[in-house]
């Protein structure tokens, strides 16, 4: 079955620091990967994804992932941090299902984001 | 804004009650996702629409059920409300326009149970 696996509750930084919050994976074939950002009482929005080509892939509100087949990872990234973007981020991986392209999202269990001014 | 539209927002209840969630997804989307996000169990799939049809299930109870109309629009219906079903719902579209695989999440229904 497919899984991804987020190991940390939760990641502190201090603004203007890089941060990094780690995901890997398990799929049966190749993995279509995202990342998606939950503020606090709203919905989930989507950061970015891994389909296929480049391992690194640039995002929204300046967040960038690298995808690593040999250590079945899909870090997120980002060079400098704000405080605004403090939240909750869940990793998830498509379930491949059927024909086409409408297969469930499978989630992590989250990872909170805390930027300290 | 994704697009996505849930109603109500905000939905308080009393122990076996019935309630029903809607959504509209977004323009041209044929999918219709639903989830479950609790404290505890992270974020669950409960089930999918595509075009009227159900598509894949989750773990949905028995008294949740859920169905997409021909105009796209879905309703989840919870049953025999416990408080352990208190939590955030949410409904979620994709299609075949772009097709590029993401899900565009509403802002969730947040159902309190008593």
């Amino acid at each position: 079955a497919q899984s991804v696996a987020q190991p940390e509750d939760q990641v502190n930084v201090a603004e203007g620091n890089p941060l990094t919050m780690k995901c890997t994976y398990s799929v049966s074939g190749n993995p279509y990967l995202f990342w998606y950002v939950q503020y606090p009482n709203r919905g989930l929005q989507f950061l970015l994804k891994y389909i296929t080509g480049d391992n690194l892939v640039k995002g929204s509100y300046g967040f960038e992932a690298e995808f690593n087949k040999s250590q079945t990872s899909f870090h997120l990234k980002k060079p400098s941090a704000l405080v605004s973007d403090s939240a909750l981020y869940f990793c998830a991986v498509r379930d491949l299902i059927g024909s086409g392209n409408t297969g469930k999202l499978i989630f992590g269990q989250g990872t909170t984001l805390q930027v300290k001014p | 804004d994704s697009g996505v539209t849930q109603t109500p927002k905000h939905l308080i209840t009393a122990t076996g009650q019935r309630v029903t969630l809607r959504c509209s997804p977004r323009s041209g989307d044929l999918s219709v996702y639903w989830y479950q996000q609790s404290l505890d169990q992270g974020l669950q799939f409960l089930i999918q629409y595509y075009n009227g049809e159900e598509r894949a299930k989750g773990n949905i109870l028995e008294r949740f059920s859920a169905q997409q109309f021909p105009d796209l629009h879905s309703e989840l219906n919870l049953s025999s409300l416990e408080l352990g079903d208190s939590a955030l719902y949410f409904c979620a579209s994709s299609g075949v326009r772009g097709n590029t695989g993401e899900l565009f999440f509403g802002e969730g229904s947040r159902l309190t149970v008593l």
